[in-house]
């Protein structure tokens, strides 16, 4: 079953201009991390957050975690015809069994219009 | 370092066969997870294996089953396909110490069941 909703399920947009994606989840989790898949092929990862974390940055990208709002946000700057692929998030669950396993989102569809 | 192999890279199987799947992590790391991607279903956890042991699980039937061997690589067996099969599987490697963990996945193998 899938742990989140990601939000838009599809965004089209002109290279320069900015791509937000949202996230939201149902249960505690430990970490969330974001990756990109390109024409089906494999994830490539791009940020991980811990819950403790507010927010992150890595080179273009910036992604926020509300844990009491359950919800995190993947910001994408000045966006590239190159960042057109699938952006899934997941989570990994606090406690329990949790290694190794992370619940996948439906994933946003990012086009990017040169 | 070199990353995440899969073999082979698509498959065509028809119903009621088996299939093996490789996977060879990133070196030094110890958990290979395995992932099923359908477009109706998503990406869904099949199971976890860290030193040679399965330590996670999803909610897939028994057919699904796997294995680790002493230098961390992994396989996947599904017995009597159908053709719901069908579907990128991808695996997953990282560390597997802690649960904050990122982890890299491989290019994936496209099975097609027939």
């Amino acid at each position: 079953s899938q742990q989140g909703e990601e939000d838009p399920q599809a965004l089209s947009i002109q290279e320069g201009e900015n791509a937000t994606m949202n996230c939201s989840y149902k249960t505690s989790i430990n970490n969330l991390q974001w990756y990109r898949q390109n024409s089906g092929r494999g994830l490539v990862h791009l940020i991980l957050i811990r819950s403790n974390e507010r927010e992150k940055h890595s080179g273009r990208l910036r992604v926020t975690l509300d844990t009491s709002k359950k919800s995190s946000s993947l910001l994408i700057t000045a966006s590239r015809a190159a960042d057109t692929a699938s952006y899934f998030c997941a989570t990994g669950l606090a406690g329990g069994t949790s290694y190794g396993k992370l619940t996948f989102g439906q994933g946003t569809i990012l086009t990017v219009h040169p | 370092k070199a990353g995440v192999t899969q073999t082979p890279r698509y498959l065509i199987k028809t119903r009621g066969q088996q299939v093996t799947l490789s996977c060879s992590p990133i070196s030094g790391h110890r958990s290979v997870s395995w992932y099923q991607q359908t477009p109706g279903q998503g990406l869904q956890f099949l199971f976890e294996y860290f030193s040679e042991t399965q330590r996670n699980k999803g909610n897939f039937p028994g057919r699904f089953s796997g294995r680790q061997f002493s230098n961390s690589r992994s396989e996947m067996n599904v017995s009597t396909l159908e053709l719901g099969d069908s579907a990128l599987y991808l695996c997953a490697s990282s560390s597997g110490l802690v649960r904050t963990d990122t982890q890299y996945f491989g290019p994936g193998t496209r099975l097609t069941v027939l």
